[in-house]
């Protein structure tokens, strides 16, 4: 079966701190890829980064990086210098099985980590 | 850039009634995914389209149904609606592109309320 735990369930900085978001996958597959989303209050979920299984540089785009190990199967997500306008709930996801047709897999999500930045 | 395009964005219903959800893809991608999410949770994934054809199944209540369309647009139709089916449903396209798993684009979703 395929999973993915987010531990954390709400975590609370203040601004210009670092905080980091864990994630942890299960799956038998031996390609698979791993997503983070955003969702900020107004709903929308926004795509932040796709990592697949066979790829495990870090990843650093701005303020956000990604530090994905295959060996304890965790992909987790640092946010540095933390900013208001980055509280939000923060969804890992995995990619499902291949669908038939070559299409890609459903996302199993997490359940999310609420991040609070407050001023 | 053209985004992926969910109407209604809200809507409200009484219970036993029917509801229709619309989802246009952003241009050139064949498959789309709906997600429901309830309060507080993570989303779900329900069903799934590539070329027109349902291609896998989630957890999607047999009082639902939904369908892509040849211009790739795609309706989910729900039924006998039940006061759990309060949700945010998104709307996901994702092109088919060379490689087996591509991004997938997620509309704003439709708020459902049931009362």
């Amino acid at each position: 079966a395929q999973k993915v735990t987010q531990a954390q369930t709400e975590i609370s900085v203040v601004e210009k701190e670092d905080v980091t978001l864990d994630c942890v996958y299960e799956t038998r597959d031996t390609t698979y890829y791993l997503f983070w989303y955003k969702q900020p209050p107004s709903g929308e979920l926004v795509f932040l980064i796709r990592r697949n299984s066979f790829d495990e540089q870090n990843e650093i785009s701005g303020r956000y990086s990604w530090n994905f190990q295959k060996s304890t199967s965790s992909f987790n997500f640092t946010i540095t210098a933390s900013q208001v306008v980055d509280s939000a709930v923060y969804f890992c996801a995995l990619s499902g099985r291949m669908n038939y047709g070559g299409s890609q897999g459903n996302l199993i999500f997490g359940k999310g980590t609420k991040l609070s930045v407050k001023p | 850039a053209a985004g992926v395009i969910q109407s209604p964005r809200h809507l409200i219903k009484e219970k036993r009634e029917t509801a229709t959800l619309k989802c246009y893809p952003i241009p050139r991608h064949d498959t789309v995914y709906w997600y429901q999410q309830g309060p507080g949770q993570d989303p779900q994934f329900l069903i799934s389209f590539y070329e027109k054809m349902q291609s896998d199944k989630g957890s999607i209540p047999d009082r639902f149904s939904a369908q892509q369309f040849s211009d790739y647009h795609s309706e989910l139709n729900m039924s006998s609606l039940e006061l759990g089916d309060s949700a945010l449903y998104f709307c996901a396209s994702s092109p088919q592109r060379e490689g087996p798993v591509n991004e997938q684009f997620f509309g704003p979703g439709t708020r459902l309320t049931v009362l």
